[in-house]
């Protein structure tokens, strides 16, 4: 079955550093991919998603995606990162008629 | 446009009461799905549905159940908590087939003691 893995629980990154943040998908043809973002108490938001074409993919908030099939990875990235973005981020597979989630990466921001 | 809106937004059960979580969304989505979401664990599937009159399993359905009479809402029921049944509870909606962009809603907290 479908599925991601995010190999990093926690990253810790300083503020205008950049950031990557890790997912492995696991499946056969071309997978539907996304990454959420959910800061404390609150619920997902979608930052992009992946269906097919330019495998370069921009979202919101600065974050762009990059869809690897040799590396079956779909890393999240953000050229300079800002305190605002300290949040709990997922990568997602579609699963049928809903999504397949990660466990999560928690991203901490130092100043 | 409200989106998809949940109550409550926190609950207190205790062990063998029973509750339902609304869901509902005002975007004439199809698709509908039920998570819930436990630390270190990410967001795992409950209950999904792809139309009125039509639900199906998730990923760890057991102690839960669901039924979907209107397009817009989409409860879901236990009938008898259980300690591992405390988690924050997702409600999403989607219009496409396959579920490519998930709206979700704010989340129901919920505690059983």
């Amino acid at each position: 079955a479908q599925s991601v893995t995010q190999p990093d629980i926690h990253i810790t990154v300083s503020e205008g550093a950049s950031l990557e943040l890790r997912c492995n998908y696991s499946y056969g043809a071309t997978p539907y991919l996304f990454w959420y973002v959910q800061s404390p108490g609150q619920g997902l938001q979608l930052l992009l998603k992946y269906f097919s074409g330019d495998t370069l993919v921009q979202g919101i908030k600065g974050f762009e995606a990059e869809f690897k099939r040799s590396q079956s990875s779909f890393n999240l990235r953000k050229p300079s990162v800002h305190w605002s973005d300290a949040a709990e981020y997922f990568c997602a597979v579609r699963r049928g008629y809903a999504l397949n989630f990660g466990k999560g990466t928690s991203l901490l921001v130092t100043p | 446009n409200a989106g998809v809106t949940q109550t409550p937004k926190f609950q207190v059960l205790k062990t063998g009461q029973s509750m339902t979580l609304q869901c509902a969304q005002d975007m004439n989505h199809e698709y509908m799905s039920w998570y819930r979401q436990d630390p270190g664990m990410g967001l795992r599937l409950i209950h999904y549905s792809v139309g009125a009159g039509i639900t199906d399993q998730g990923e760890v359905p057991n102690g839960y159940n669901v039924s979907r009479s209107t397009t817009e809402d989409f409860p879901l029921r236990l009938l008898s908590a259980a300690p591992s049944q405390t988690s924050v509870y997702f409600c999403a909606s989607s219009s496409e087939r396959g579920g490519e962009t998930q709206y979700f809603g704010p989340g129901t907290r919920l505690l059983v003691l």
